[in-house]
């Protein structure tokens, strides 16, 4: 399975957007980029995913480089809620249910 | 929809006892999957199942047996719980179709003592 690459930790304040960036610059052809949140003392939570356009549904976006080797989430203003841990995990055609997780980014948004 | 729910919430076992933790859906969803998670360490793969009857080892299956006789249910077995598997267990599952979300349950958190 191909291996992400993400910042181990990020800060926000409140209201601003956040970009949240991912390397998987060894992306097979039919790999789906996905992401997870995980709040304190939660399950992960599906936040988007995308193959190849960019996506956006109405917890984030999810813009995707030309040539897929990297992407970023993007969470248009920042809440006090979206304090998580952000997973980017690509996900085989084929093995749709099967995810490696990374230790993703930990996400701290100030007041 | 309830969605996927784990039972027990917390638990507490002594080593070398057995124990299962389950894990239902309600979504009528093929894929279910099972994963560990340590203090301030990512998700790790423990087993998998692609449908009824089917099952495969993930990233860490030692010490865990699986076994998915319907659609519905995946229960986790611990044969002989040891410390080494204390840890936050959550239960996930997806319709297996082209890059289809996983949903996760709330989470078992095993002590083994």
């Amino acid at each position: 399975d191909a291996k992400t690459t993400q910042p181990n930790s990020m800060e926000s304040n409140e209201e601003e957007p956040v970009h949240l960036p991912c390397n998987h610059s060894t992306i097979s052809g039919t790999d789906y980029i996905h992401w997870y949140r995980q709040l304190p003392s939660q399950g992960p939570e599906y936040v988007i995913h995308g193959l190849t356009s960019n996506v956006n549904n109405r917890m984030a976006s999810l813009a995707i480089a030309e040539d897929r080797k990297s992407s970023t989430l993007i969470l248009h203003r920042a809440t006090l809620r979206d304090a998580a841990v952000y997973y980017c995990i690509l996900s085989a055609l084929s093995n749709t249910g099967k995810l490696i997780f990374g230790q993703g980014t930990t996400l701290q948004v100030k007041p | 929809n309830a969605g996927v729910t784990q039972t027990p919430k917390f638990q507490v076992l002594k080593t070398g006892q057995s124990m299962t933790l389950q894990c239902a859906q309600d979504m009528n969803h093929e894929y279910m999957s099972w994963y560990r998670q340590d203090p301030g360490m990512g998700l790790r793969l423990i087993h998998y199942s692609v449908g009824a009857g089917i099952t495969d080892q993930g990233e860490v299956p030692n010490g865990y047996n699986v076994s998915r006789s319907t659609t519905e249910d995946f229960p986790l077995r611990l044969l002989s719980a040891a410390p080494s598997q204390t840890s936050v267990y959550f239960c996930a599952s997806s319709y297996g179709t082209s890059g289809s979300p996983n949903y996760f349950g709330p989470g078992t958190r095993l002590t083994v003592t």
